[in-house]
């Protein structure tokens, strides 16, 4: 079974801190990527990285950065946390696509992430 | 018009019940499918793969039709465990990772 561990289930936070979230997959996934879902608006990608040390940015990377600096591990980077980012931040990992396609994403748990 | 629409819901039916959900995409470049299913405040977590005309799993049947850009998950026979959200995802072409494109999902309720 793919196992996709986020470091935290709850995070609070004050705005202006800068805060780490962690992600980490145990089943040799090149892909990685980070969502938001808030309420009403579904799943919004924030970046994702299809190799070590690559990244693109999804559909809603301002005031996020990313790092990959393992294949298992993708950190999310709020570089000055806003209210505006209070949300539910999911970690997913996928193979690359085969011959069939693109392949299904793999979900952690998700950080719940307030910022007072 | 979002890439992939869902019927938001919700659809409440009683136990044993057979419910259908649809889901329509616009991108005709769409190759692969997948449904999820997202319990409140959880991960969503893979429930089928349609990587051609449909899918088959126990109580869980996926058909894609193509021609007319939808895709629909069936649930016979509805347990009340079956109550999450489901969501529908769309993957164009394969050269890209990032093709994966997520439905807002359909709330399902199964009561006593």
């Amino acid at each position: 079974d793919v196992k996709v561990t986020q470091s935290s289930r709850y995070l609070v936070k004050r705005t202006g801190e800068k805060v780490f979230l962690e992600c980490v997959q145990d089943m040799d996934h090149e892909n990685m990527f980070w969502y938001r879902q808030d309420p009403g608006l579904g799943l919004r990608l924030i970046y994702f990285s299809y190799d070590v040390k690559m990244k693109e940015k999804g559909d809603i990377p301002e005031g996020y950065s990313v790092s990959r600096e393992k294949k298992e591990r993708f950190s999310l980077i709020l570089e000055s946390a806003s209210t505006n980012q209070t949300s539910m931040y999911l970690c997913a990992s996928s193979l690359h696509p085969s011959g069939q396609g693109n392949q299904p994403q793999h979900f952690g748990d998700g950080t719940r992430l307030s910022i007072l | 018009r979002k890439e992939v629409e869902q019927d938001p819901g919700p659809f409440n039916v009683p136990e044993g019940a057979t419910v259908a959900f649809n889901c329509t995409y616009s991108n005709s470049a769409s190759q692969s499918f997948f449904w999820y299913r997202q319990d409140c405040r959880k991960e969503p977590k893979l429930l089928m793969s349609v990587y051609s005309s449909g899918n088959e799993d126990g109580r869980f049947t996926a058909q894609l039709n193509r021609a007319s850009q939808y895709i629909s998950l069936l649930i016979r026979d509805s347990k009340l465990s079956d109550s999450a959200t489901y969501l529908c995802v769309s993957a164009q072409s394969s050269g890209s990772a990032r093709q994966l494109t997520f439905g807002s999902g359909t709330q399902l309720t199964v009561l006593p």
